[in-house]
């Protein structure tokens, strides 16, 4: 299975960018890259996605570099609200409906 | 707009109890999901289904049993359950066109005495 490796942890000061790291060496050509939020005590969240371009919207923007074995997850402006385990996922194409699976994922801190 | 639905959020069960995890959706998805959670780790797939009738075995199936009868609908039942399922459950759904996102519920934590 492919399988996507992030940091533990991670501080950010409130108001300013973060940029959460993803690596994917093992990607395959059409595995889509997603990333998905899990507040405390709620369910993951839907971020972002993308397969070979940079790709933006209202919560945030996803930086895939070149050769795909790398993405990074751009928060432009952190807020409190922010502090989540985020999960880098590949989407595998080779999967039955699309599995998702999670690894441990990368803990925000966002220090006021 | 209620999205996924879990039921009950909270539940406490004896060794060798049965019961039965309600996952509702109103957005018309093909597809659903049941994981779950322990504690410091990232989510586990039970068991998934495809439409409405169909189900398959997921990355740690043993001890769940799943049905599909409604599309809006994905059950999850545990016939006599252990201690080590003691977890948090997440149902989740998704579209069936490209690659859209999956859409989870909040969860059900369940401990098993």
């Amino acid at each position: 299975d492919a399988k996507t490796t992030q940091p533990n942890s991670m501080e950010s000061n409130e108001e300013e960018p973060v940029h959460l790291p993803c690596n994917h060496s093992t990607i395959s050509g059409t595995d889509y890259i997603h990333w998905y939020r899990q507040l405390p005590s709620q369910g993951p969240e839907y971020v972002i996605h993308g397969l070979t371009s940079n790709v933006n919207n209202r919560m945030a923007s996803l930086a895939i570099a070149e050769d795909r074995k790398s993405s990074t997850l751009i928060l432009h402006r952190a807020t409190l609200r922010d502090a989540a385990v985020y999960y880098c996922i590949l989407s595998i194409s080779s999967g039955s409906a699309r599995q998702l699976t999670f690894g441990s994922g990368t803990q925000l801190t966002v220090l006021p | 707009n209620a999205g996924v639905t879990q039921t009950p959020k909270f539940r406490v069960l004896k060794t060798g109890q049965s019961m039965t995890l309600l996952c509702a959706q109103d957005m018309n998805h093909e597809y659903m999901y049941w994981y779950r959670q322990d504690p410091g780790m990232g989510l586990r797939l039970i068991h998934y289904s495809v439409g409405e009738g169909t189900t398959a075995k997921g990355e740690v199936p043993d001890g769940y049993n799943v049905s599909r009868l409604k599309k809006q609908n994905f059950l999850l039942g545990l016939e006599s359950a252990a201690p080590s399922q003691t977890s948090v459950y997440f149902c989740a759904s998704r579209g069936i066109r490209g690659n859209q996102p999956q859409h989870f519920g909040d969860g059900t934590r369940l401990s098993i005495l």
